[in-house]
């Protein structure tokens, strides 16, 4: 089946190291979104690729960067990670155009030690 | 900016029940709004899609329905059962020019009791 898949599904990293989460998927769908969820929050968008074009939400701290280096893959890095980092991190993705659904991977749940 | 509302925050019913959740929106110039299931520590699972054009649509026993003018979606589950216990999300999509913009509510969370 066609899908979202994110890894690792648990990271665990040191206050300040950095750490990069992965996701993929084989939908072929142009855009890619990244979103943070706290415990019994709504996910909050940090930032979204249309194609290769990144587009960053204003109040997404510079800490967080991505990478698409195709279509297929996108990883999201956090510098120097703090104890307010520590969250659900949820990629999607979806066709361009209005009116498309999401479709979300499993998630990765970063720990910050 | 829009604002999605969800109502009520918990809600907790004994098995066998209907029950309606409820999603409302600030700004109704929407594509369409999405209804997810998200249970502890995983990602979302999607439920539900309504086009901005639709006024419902149904899955089993799911109906979701759509009242773009007013800003609101219900969801109804009917009969429900303990394995429906988890949190549901609507979020809508709004245009944006460098792809679909997506808003969230902060979720209902469900329990079923047995």
């Amino acid at each position: 089946d066609a899908m979202v898949i994110q890894n690792p599904r648990y990271q665990v990293t040191q206050f300040g190291k950095p750490v990069t989460l992965s996701c993929s998927q084989t939908l072929n769908h142009n855009v890619m979104y990244w979103y943070q969820q706290k415990s019994s929050q709504a996910p909050k968008l940090l930032f979204h690729y249309y194609d290769k074009d990144f587009n960053n939400e204003a109040d997404t701290p510079d800490n967080f960067q991505s990478r698409r280096p195709n279509t297929s893959f996108c990883f999201l890095d956090i510098r120097s990670p703090g104890l307010g980092d520590a969250a659900m991190y949820l990629c999607a993705t979806s066709r361009a155009g209005g009116g498309q659904p999401q479709h979300f991977g499993d998630g990765t749940r970063l720990s910050i030690l | 900016k829009q604002e999605v509302t969800q109502i009520p925050a918990a809600l907790s019913v004994p098995e066998g029940e209907n029950l309606v959740l409820n999603c409302s929106f600030t700004d109704s110039a929407i594509y369409n709004l999405q209804w997810f299931r998200q249970d502890p520590g995983k990602g979302l699972t999607s439920l539900l899609l309504i086009q901005s054009s639709q006024r419902e649509q149904t899955s089993g026993r799911l109906n979701a329905s759509l009242d773009k003018s007013s800003g609101r979606s219900t969801l109804y589950i009917a009969a429900s059962q303990p394995g429906d216990s988890a949190t549901y999300l609507c979020a809508v999509c709004s245009a944006a020019n460098t792809g679909n913009q997506f808003y969230f509510g902060t979720g209902t969370s469900l329990t079923v009791i047995p």
